[in-house]
């Protein structure tokens, strides 16, 4: 089916450790998002792309580091992973404001 | 940046009951989005709005946005357990991205 797929689904680190969630959309949209869901805080934005060769700091970018490999492709890294970064990432595209679709998620732990 | 309030921010209904959810924003909304997320899993896309006074109904969730563009509610009617979950509203802000409020969580009781 179309739409945004995450890997890894789960992931546990330790502190310190780096990694790289990926995520790919086959909608051909020009707009990629990362988000962040903690309990009680809903989604922040963490990074963003509007268009491919373009990305810009969302809400919560501290800790992140953002690429957009191509059209279909925006991966968020964590150089330094922190327990404070516990928590489930969303990846979203769109074409431009309108048909914005989510991927199912990546929970990550860190201790 | 644009603030986005739900309320309430959790609900328990018993099962065939009717129930509203609001969201209320600090800035004149100019597309107003609704989502519901099972728990654990990946958010669904329920309905947008983007008229004042606009009304979109799907099954048995119908969504309005206000005159003035700034206040949304989402009404459910009967409700059935299927329908519990968290539901977020989000609007547009910088470069098409969406900010959220924090989310109402249902749960439907038999």
């Amino acid at each position: 089916n179309a739409g945004v797929t995450q890997t890894p689904k789960f992931q546990v680190l330790k502190t310190g450790q780096s990694m790289t969630l990926q995520c790919a959309q086959d909608m051909n949209h020009n707009s990629m998002y990362w988000y962040r869901q903690d309990p009680g805080m809903g989604l922040r934005l963490i990074y963003y792309s509007a268009s491919e060769g373009t990305t810009d700091k969302g809400e919560v970018p501290n800790g992140y580091n953002v690429s957009r490999l191509n059209k279909r492709e925006f991966s968020l890294r964590l150089e330094s992973a922190a327990p404070s970064q516990t928590s489930v990432y969303f990846c979203a595209s769109s074409d431009g404001g309108v048909g914005y679709t989510f991927g199912s998620g990546t929970r990550l732990t860190v201790v | 940046s644009q603030e986005l309030e739900q309320s309430p921010q959790s609900l328990i209904v018993q099962e065939g009951k009717n129930l509203t959810i609001n969201c209320t924003s600090s800035k004149t909304l100019y597309g107003l989005y609704w989502y519901k997320q099972k728990y654990g899993e990946g958010l669904i896309f329920l309905m947008m709005l983007q008229k004042g006074g606009e009304e979109k109904s799907h099954e048995k969730i119908t969504a309005k946005l206000d005159e003035k563009k700034q206040q949304s509610s989402l009404h459910i009617t009967a409700s059935q357990p299927s329908h519990a979950g968290i539901y977020l509203c989000g609007a547009q802000n910088s470069g098409y991205a969406l900010n959220f409020g924090k989310g109402t969580s249902l749960l439907v009781t038999p």
